[in-house]
């Protein structure tokens, strides 16, 4: 089975530099999640999307944007970058609706920043 | 606001041993989600299981098997017969019934299983 995948998978970028994650859900999920787990932490909700509209924000900073395309997959761009943003970020998708309400993980992209 | 508490930080044990990971939620929603989540090395997160609010029905895969109460807002995990293989950051999770579906997670508890 189709799984979410999500790219690059590993990323180096300087401080101060741009950075751009991408997402594919699985096939036919209308929404995408995107969450951020630095070293050590427990992964933080970010943002969310439904139908190419964002459903939900949680704690993303004001430097990181984020869309759904008319494809479903996501990007979510992260500008003026800085030592803490290092971290593995991770893509979610769901059908929403779906009686099971679970959400599947991308393998994640493991962002570093020097 | 919704919280996940994971008190167990590091559990260390021996194959074949029995582990409990313990997992302590809170939320006003009447009707949520609780999910555990493995974490191996590897860093992608790996589905184990989901529960709905209304139902406290105890589960059993194979030897891992979950005790859901919500008197205690409580949903353990145990491991029975413990295997290397088993090494992992658990996650202990939580979705409110609302509209918005973004999983809270706990901080996660390190299983270390020895040889």
């Amino acid at each position: 089975a189709a799984g979410v995948i999500q790219s690059p998978r590993h990323l180096i970028k300087e401080k101060r530099e741009t950075a751009t994650l991408k997402c594919y859900p699985i096939p036919r999920h209308d929404t995408v999640y995107w969450y951020q787990q630095g070293p050590g932490q427990d992964p933080q909700f970010l943002i969310s999307f439904y139908e190419k509209m964002q459903s939900d924000k949680g704690s993303i900073p004001d430097r990181f944007s984020a869309q759904q395309f008319s494809d479903y997959h996501s990007e979510l761009n992260m500008s003026s970058l800085e030592l803490g943003d290092s971290a593995l970020y991770f893509c979610a998708s769901s059908l929403e609706g779906q009686i099971s309400y679970e959400q599947y993980f991308g393998p994640g992209t493991r962002l570093t920043v020097t | 606001a919704q919280k996940v508490t994971q008190a167990q930080t590091e559990i260390s044990v021996v194959e074949k041993e029995d582990v409990t990971l313990d997992c302590v939620y809170e939320t006003r929603d009447t009707t949520y989600y609780l999910f555990w989540y493995k974490q191996p090395p590897s860093g992608e997160l790996v589905f184990l299981i989901r529960r709905n609010s209304f139902d406290e029905q105890n589960e059993i895969s194979g030897r891992y098997s979950w005790n859901f109460q919500k008197s205690t807002s409580s949903f353990n995990f145990t491991i029975t017969a413990s295997q290397v293989v088993d090494s992992a950051v658990y996650f202990c999770a939580l979705m409110g019934g609302g509209s918005n579906y973004k999983l809270t997670f706990g901080k996660g508890t390190l299983l270390t299983v020895n040889p």
